[in-house]
C-alpha cells in the first residue's frame, strides 16, 4: 500500500502565479479529502469528493481556489492566482466509503506551499 | 454544522505520567470520532477511533472514551514517552448520505519531558 501520494513535497512561487497540487489517493478508496493546515486556522476542510463527485466545498475560501477530480486514482487542487496568504500546507486525505458506517481518512504527506 | 472544542491547547507531562485531552463536540447525530497524531513536519495519522455504541476503547497505552449524553470525548496516554510529544488532533464525523466528512478540534500540543 503506497498511501495518499501528493506532489510536489514543497513548492515555492511569487504572488500572482498559477498554482496546481495533485494527490493520488488510496486505490480502492472513494472519498478524498483537501486540507489546508496553518497555525493560525488549524486544519480545515476545503473540499470533498466521493466517486469523483464533489460533495461540499464550502470550505474553499474564495474563487480562486478551484479542484477537480477527473478520475479515481487523480485530484488536483488549484490556486489561481495565489496569494501571500495562501501559503500553508496542503494536505490531501482519502477513506473508503461503504455508505453503511465513518472509515478512517489517511493523510498525504503534504504539500508546503509558500507564496512570495 | 458540527463544532469540536479541545483542551488544552498545550500540555506538558513528566516522562511516565499520563497526559489526558478532552474534546467536546455539538451534533448529537456525530457517530465516529478518530483521533490523530502528527509529529512536526508529518502528516497527521491516525492513532485510534472509536464509534457511539462503544463506551471505550484501548489499544496499549492508548485509551479513548465517550460520553454520548455530554457529549464529549477523551484521550488518554498513560506511561508516557518522549516520542509521544506531538501534536494531537480530536475530530467527530457524522454518517450521512452524502458523506462523513471530519471536523477537527483545534488540537493539543503534548510535551513529554524526560
Amino acid at each position: 500500500d503506497a498511501g495518499v501520494i501528493q506532489s510536489p513535497r514543497h513548492e515555492v512561487t511569487e504572488m500572482g502565479q498559477e498554482v496546481t497540487l495533485r494527490c493520488k489517493p488510496i486505490s480502492g478508496h472513494n472519498s478524498l479529502f483537501w486540507y489546508r493546515q496553518t497555525m493560525m486556522r488549524g486544519l480545515e476542510l476545503l473540499i470533498y469528493f466521493n466517486n469523483n463527485v464533489p460533495i461540499d466545498d464550502s470550505g474553499m475560501p474564495e474563487d480562486r481556489f478551484s479542484a477537480k477530480m477527473p478520475n479515481a486514482s487523480f485530484s488536483t487542487l488549484k490556486i489561481q492566482p495565489s496569494e501571500p496568504r495562501d501559503s500553508a500546507v496542503y494536505f490531501c486525505a482519502s477513506s473508503p466509503r461503504d455508505g453503511y458506517s465513518n472509515q478512517p481518512q489517511h493523510f498525504g504527506d503534504g504539500t508546503r506551499l509558500s507564496i512570495l | 454544522g458540527e463544532n469540536v472544542e479541545q483542551h488544552p491547547s498545550t500540555l506538558s507531562v513528566q516522562e511516565g505520567d499520563s497526559a489526558v485531552i478532552k474534546c467536546t463536540y455539538s451534533d448529537s447525530a456525530s457517530n465516529y470520532f478518530p483521533w490523530y497524531k502528527q509529529e512536526l513536519g508529518k502528516r497527521p495519522q491516525l492513532i485510534i477511533d472509536i464509534r457511539s455504541n462503544v463506551g471505550e476503547k484501548k489499544d496499549q497505552r492508548i485509551a479513548v472514551t465517550l460520553n454520548k449524553t455530554a457529549k464529549h470525548f477523551s484521550l488518554h496516554i498513560t506511561e508516557t514517552q518522549p516520542e509521544d510529544s506531538a501534536v494531537y488532533f480530536c475530530a467527530a464525523s457524522t454518517l450521512r448520505a452524502a458523506g462523513n466528512k471530519l471536523t477537527f478540534g483545534g488540537g493539543t500540543r503534548v510535551l513529554v519531558k524526560p
